[in-house]
């Protein structure tokens, strides 16, 4: 079945400091969704791409779609402390369910 | 996009209990999800909830152990049956958006912990 691998897992940067985290799929993607997890919540809908070579961008979240659409990454500059939190891709492909990557938790240390 | 109102948030039970989890939305919608969370892990699929059929189970997932209820098009619960420590686990519903851009809403979860 379809698989959606993410990293890194874990990712401590400083205050300031840019971040990024990368999804790859075993298959061809219809859509690429992202969400973010803050300690002790619930995932949260952040964007979906769907064209290949898509680029969105939300304030200092940059989130790209691959060519082959079978890759995404989300970058967010200049980290804050509110930027802490788990994000996770999730792939649609041949299934009308996306499938989860595992999440990259993000650690914004002051 | 929907608001989801999913009870308990939390459960502290008994091994061979069991518990039911609610969730209720603010709209009809066709299909619910429940996942399952375990600590620092992805989210895993459990079953899809369709109104007026039974649930479709995802492999690993059997519904004599979560029973899945879907009276009407703004409702559902999941049961987990006959716990075990290994159950112990954040449970969450979810609904497609109805509109562009598409993304699931989520419940606000229910952190399950059986001992």
């Amino acid at each position: 079945g379809q698989q959606v691998m993410q990293i890194p897992q874990y990712q401590h940067v400083q205050e300031g400091e840019d971040f990024t985290t990368y999804c790859n799929s075993s298959t061809t993607l219809s859509n690429i969704q992202w969400y973010k997890q803050r300690p002790g919540g619930h995932p949260v809908f952040l964007i979906q791409l769907v064209k290949s070579g898509e680029v969105k961008k939300q304030k200092r979240l940059t989130f790209q779609f691959g060519e082959a659409k079978k890759n995404s990454s989300l970058h967010i500059t200049a980290t804050q402390t509110t930027d802490v939190g788990t994000y996770f891709c999730a792939g649609r492909g041949g299934s009308y369910i996306p499938t989860f990557g595992r999440g990259t938790s993000l650690i914004v240390h002051p | 996009s929907a608001v989801i109102s999913q009870k308990p948030s939390r459960d502290i039970c008994q091994r061979g209990t069991s518990l039911t989890i609610q969730c209720q939305v603010d709209s009809q919608v066709t299909m619910m999800f429940w996942y399952r969370q375990q600590p620092g892990q992805s989210l895993t699929l459990i079953a899809t909830a369709n109104q007026g059929s039974e649930a479709t189970y995802e492999s690993g997932f059997v519904i004599d152990k979560f029973p899945i209820s879907r009276p009407n098009l703004t409702f559902s619960t999941l049961t987990v049956s006959n716990m075990s420590p290994e159950d112990s686990s954040i449970y969450l519903c979810s609904v497609e958006g109805q509109g562009a851009p598409y993304g699931y809403t989520f419940g606000s979860g229910t952190r399950l912990t059986v001992v």
